[in-house]
């Protein structure tokens, strides 16, 4: 029944690290976006895909690398982690360019 | 871009009461603005959405202002019940003609039983 999934839940690492974040949707929307969540609660965009091309890109390091495989899943693959890069990251989806429908977030710690 | 102002002091209302919650924007006038729900440790869950040329939409207990020349959208919720606290983030897009969202920090509303 779950709308918007993302695994892990919880992501705790190693500075230097690489990792991964998956997310997927069962809506049949067909734009996915990946959201940061800073400790001080401000949510931004970093990416948005349309149909599995890449439509928004925010500043974001070039060690955030998104993957769309296809219109229900949307991964986002992060190189050579630092420690600012900790912070809870918002899978979302929306049949128009409008309305965003969340997942439960990944909580990303780097040590 | 679009800067969004949303009161960062936590409001605390008893239950019975109407909270209601404040968006303030600066620069151009959105094409639509939304509200969303936040609960701790999970994502934000969409509310309402009301346009430019749309005064006031309402859902349930639920209702939403919008006005352009105050550039400011007011949230309320009638009859608030401790299972309203939680932190709610008002939306809009990044600028004119934009689909990137831009959002508010978000207000945290705690209701007293």
């Amino acid at each position: 029944d779950t709308a918007v999934s993302q695994t892990p839940k919880y992501l705790v690492t190693q500075m230097g690290n690489d990792k991964s974040i998956k997310c997927e949707q069962n809506l049949g929307h067909d734009t996915m976006y990946w959201y940061k969540q800073d400790s001080k609660k401000f949510l931004k965009i970093m990416f948005s895909y349309n149909n599995k091309e890449l439509i928004i890109n925010e500043t974001v390091p070039n060690r955030f690398s998104p993957k769309s495989p296809d219109k229900a899943h949307l991964n986002l693959h992060i190189n050579s982690l630092e420690l600012g890069d900790s912070a809870v990251y918002f899978c979302a989806s929306s049949p128009l360019l409008e309305t965003q429908y969340f997942g439960p977030g990944t909580r990303l710690l780097v040590l | 871009s679009q800067k969004i102002e949303q009161n960062s002091e936590a409001l605390n209302i008893q239950e019975g009461k109407t909270a209601t919650l404040t968006c303030n924007y600066t620069n151009y006038s959105p094409a639509y603005l939304q509200w969303y729900r936040q609960d701790p440790g999970r994502g934000p869950v969409f509310l309402l959405l009301i346009r430019e040329n749309e005064k006031e939409k309402r859902k349930e207990r639920l209702k939403v202002t919008f006005d352009t020349t105050l550039k400011q959208s007011l949230f309320h919720i009638t009859a608030s019940q401790p299972a309203d606290s939680a932190t709610y983030l008002c939306a809009l897009p990044a600028s004119g003609g934009s689909y990137i969202p831009t959002f508010g920090r978000g207000t945290s509303l705690i209701v007293h039983p």
